[in-house]
């Protein structure tokens, strides 16, 4: 069984840092692009990064490029996603998803559960 | 004006059709795009339908019905998710997305309401 499973939100002031995580199982990690996409409270989705199957191709949305580092760890079969300079707009869930193998960075079929991320002071 | 633009609402009656458009910004060739459908219902997580670019290039997601299809109306560079048979399950939220410049761009939504 396919499993994501997200960690690391949590309250964080304006200029801030987090690092989440998504732990993933069920599926060969090394096989599959990877994306993290975002949902503001009461918004729709937000696609924030991607990263290719090998992890040498990363891709951000203008929104967070130059702030947000997207990375995998194959031997953890880990996703990251280090968050710097963190601003109120960037509240939300933050979701990971395995990505549709057809060369772009779109989500799947499988998503975590997210992990809420707020940045206030 | 965004590169993706969706209706924000759309009503339909149970057992009838319902067709929600994604616009691409003019001088975006639809043809060269994928659209990309996704289904999110309150408190739910966002759930992938299906992709379509034409009938030799679509993909159903796992187990949605085959009342979810793709289609596109070149005449208004639009992408389109039809559903047939209308359900009252059906009631829910859905975003189109294409791959746009090695980037994923959502458009805002549809609310889907059945009634």
């Amino acid at each position: 069984e396919v499993q994501l499973v997200e960690s690391g939100g949590g309250l964080v002031q304006p200029g801030g840092s987090l690092r989440l995580s998504c732990a993933a199982s069920g599926f060969t990690f090394s096989n599959y692009a990877m994306s993290w996409v975002r949902q503001a409270p009461g918004q729709g989705l937000e696609w924030v990064s991607g990263i290719s199957d090998s992890g040498t191709g990363t891709y951000y949305a203008d929104s967070v490029k130059g702030r947000f580092t997207i990375s995998r760890d194959i031997s953890k079969n880990t996703l990251y996603l280090q968050m710097n300079s963190l601003r109120a707009e960037d509240t939300a869930v933050y979701y990971c998803a395995r990505v549709i193998s057809d060369s772009s960075a779109l989500p799947g079929d499988y998503w975590g559960q997210g992990t809420l991320v707020t940045v206030s002071s | 004006q965004p590169v993706v633009t969706q209706p924000t609402s759309l009503s339909a009656s149970p057992g009838a059709s319902a067709r929600i458009s994604c616009t691409l910004r003019s001088g975006i060739n639809l043809d060269n795009y994928r659209i990309y459908w996704y289904q999110q219902k309150p408190g739910s997580l966002p759930r992938y339908l299906l992709r379509y670019k034409s009938d030799s290039d679509t993909q159903q997601g796992s187990g949605v019905p085959s009342r979810f299809s793709g289609s596109k109306d070149a005449s208004t560079n639009a992408g389109l998710l039809l559903i047939s048979g209308l359900q009252s399950e059906d009631e829910a939220d859905y975003y189109c997305a294409i791959w746009y410049s090695s980037t994923v761009l959502f458009g805002r939504g549809t609310k889907l309401t059945v009634l």
